[in-house]
């Protein structure tokens, strides 16, 4: 089993849907969680973050942690062509000590949104 | 405007020939990361380095490969010799992890495209 698991994908919406975008993650003590967005050609890019249980909002991106079910996921409301993209999400298994700040991340899942 | 840079951005080499690859973190960041991404194992973290001193190379093939970070605004990742299968994207990422203020949320550079011949 991967460390961290992504639907692969593709995944596509038409312009003005949502996108839902999903993450699994191996270690119930992982406490920092992202999503990325990698344009081709392009370094990753990030675009939330979370760390409690609930949701997160940031302007039509939405990023939902449950830490029980080991789930993390990643909503874009109202989806446009410019979110075309792959979308990393990324988990800190272990918040402690020297690991502080290193991340697993998953294979990715590529968006298309068609107009 | 801060942010990571990387340099070269591309290079193309021929198998068995050196490669150095540097990368200058956002000024105040003090642990840096250096990943490589194919289309097959997607991103892969090689090193990384926290005020100057390794963390974890466990990624890094260790024949081959080296990173170091002569000082704390640069850090450098050599493959000698190279081959084709280290044709990848490289790229570093860099964060801030001081004591009471620590910022996990990793800046990535550009990227160095590598093609080896």
């Amino acid at each position: 089993q991967k460390e961290v698991e992504q639907n692969s994908g593709p995944l596509s919406v038409p312009e003005g849907a949502i996108a839902s975008l999903n993450c699994t993650y191996s270690d119930r003590g992982s406490q920092s969680f992202f999503w990325y967005r990698q344009y081709s050609g392009k370094s990753p890019e990030l675009i939330m973050s979370i760390y409690s249980n609930g949701d997160k909002e940031d302007g039509r991106f939405t990023a939902q942690l449950n830490k029980a079910s080991q789930y993390v996921s990643l909503l874009i409301r109202d989806s446009q062509p410019s979110d075309s993209a792959t979308y990393l999400c990324a988990v800190n298994l272990n918040a402690g000590g020297t690991s502080y700040g290193k991340l697993t991340f998953g294979q990715g899942t590529i968006l298309t949104v068609h107009p | 405007d801060a942010r990571v840079t990387q340099t070269p951005r591309h290079k193309v080499t021929e198998m068995g020939q050196e490669v150095t690859m540097r990368c200058q973190p956002i000024l105040g960041h003090n642990t840096v990361f250096w990943y490589r991404q194919t289309m097959m194992q997607g991103l892969e973290l090689l090193a990384y380095f926290r005020n100057r001193a390794p963390l974890d190379d466990s990624g890094m093939p260790k024949d081959r490969f080296s990173a170091e970070m002569p000082d704390a605004t640069l850090a450098t990742l050599k493959i000698q010799p190279s081959e084709p299968r280290d044709s990848a994207v490289y790229f570093c990422a860099s964060i801030s992890a001081l004591q009471g203020a620590w910022v996990d949320e990793q800046f990535f550079g550009p990227g160095t495209r590598l093609t080896v011949l």
